[in-house]
């Protein structure tokens, strides 16, 4: 099965730093991926979608400066949280994609990030 | 109003039992539709896909209601294993998740 790898899976850092998270997927080109956030009990919240080779969309009211996404490659993209704050600390997931809007996501195993 | 609605349990049912999981979903051109199982503190794995014919895996089975943009999951003959949150995903090219159905299945 489609298999992405998601690192690190754990981050505690301090307040001011920057962290950056990789999302791979192993097995396949991934045309799309998706970067979520999840904070505990709730859903997960859409964050952004890259595109290999161009911009991502960003949701309403995710910061494009502050969550800065780089999909250089069919198989990997990144997502760098800038200046990470407290407020930041929450679960990160990423997704990627195989071919067209109809096919699943498959997930990577997730950050979970502190800021102290 | 949400874009995809679940009821979020607790469901707490005995080994054994049967369940079900309902969704509601309000774009009618979604195109696509799964169910995907989240376990505490991990990632959403893919469980399955849903069709309009509906489609059984093992004790598992989804069905797919266009015309009342409706999605449901059943679960037979549930095991301790099944304890997880089940969420219900509809796809427009990117996909909406619902906020999930809490299971807790008892010995």
């Amino acid at each position: 099965g489609a298999v992405v790898s998601q690192h690190p899976s754990r981050v505690i850092c301090k307040s001011g730093t920057s962290v950056k998270i990789e999302c791979r997927s192993l097995d396949f080109q991934a045309t799309t991926m998706f970067w979520y956030r999840q904070f505990p009990k709730q859903s997960l919240m859409l964050m952004a979608t890259s595109n290999e080779g161009s911009k991502a969309t960003y949701e309403q009211g995710v910061e494009k400066d502050k969550f800065l996404i780089n999909h250089a490659s069919l198989t990997l993209s990144t997502l760098t949280v800038t200046s990470a704050h407290p407020e930041d600390s929450s679960f990160y997931i990423c997704s990627a994609r195989q071919g067209t809007g109809n096919q699943p996501q498959h997930f990577g195993d997730g950050t979970r990030l502190s800021i102290l | 109003r949400k874009e995809v609605e679940q009821d979020p349990g607790p469901f707490n049912v005995p080994e054994g039992a049967t369940v079900a999981f309902n969704c509601t979903y309000s774009n009618s051109a979604s195109q696509s539709f799964f169910w995907y199982r989240q376990d505490c503190r991990k990632e959403p794995k893919l469980l399955m896909s849903v069709y309009s014919s509906g489609n059984e895996d093992g004790r598992f089975t989804a069905q797919l209601n266009r015309a009342s943009q409706y999605i449901s999951l059943l679960i037979r003959d549930s095991k301790l294993s099944d304890s997880a949150t089940y969420l219900c995903v509809v796809n427009n090219n990117d996909m909406r998740f619902g906020a999930g159905t809490r299971l807790t299945v008892k010995p």
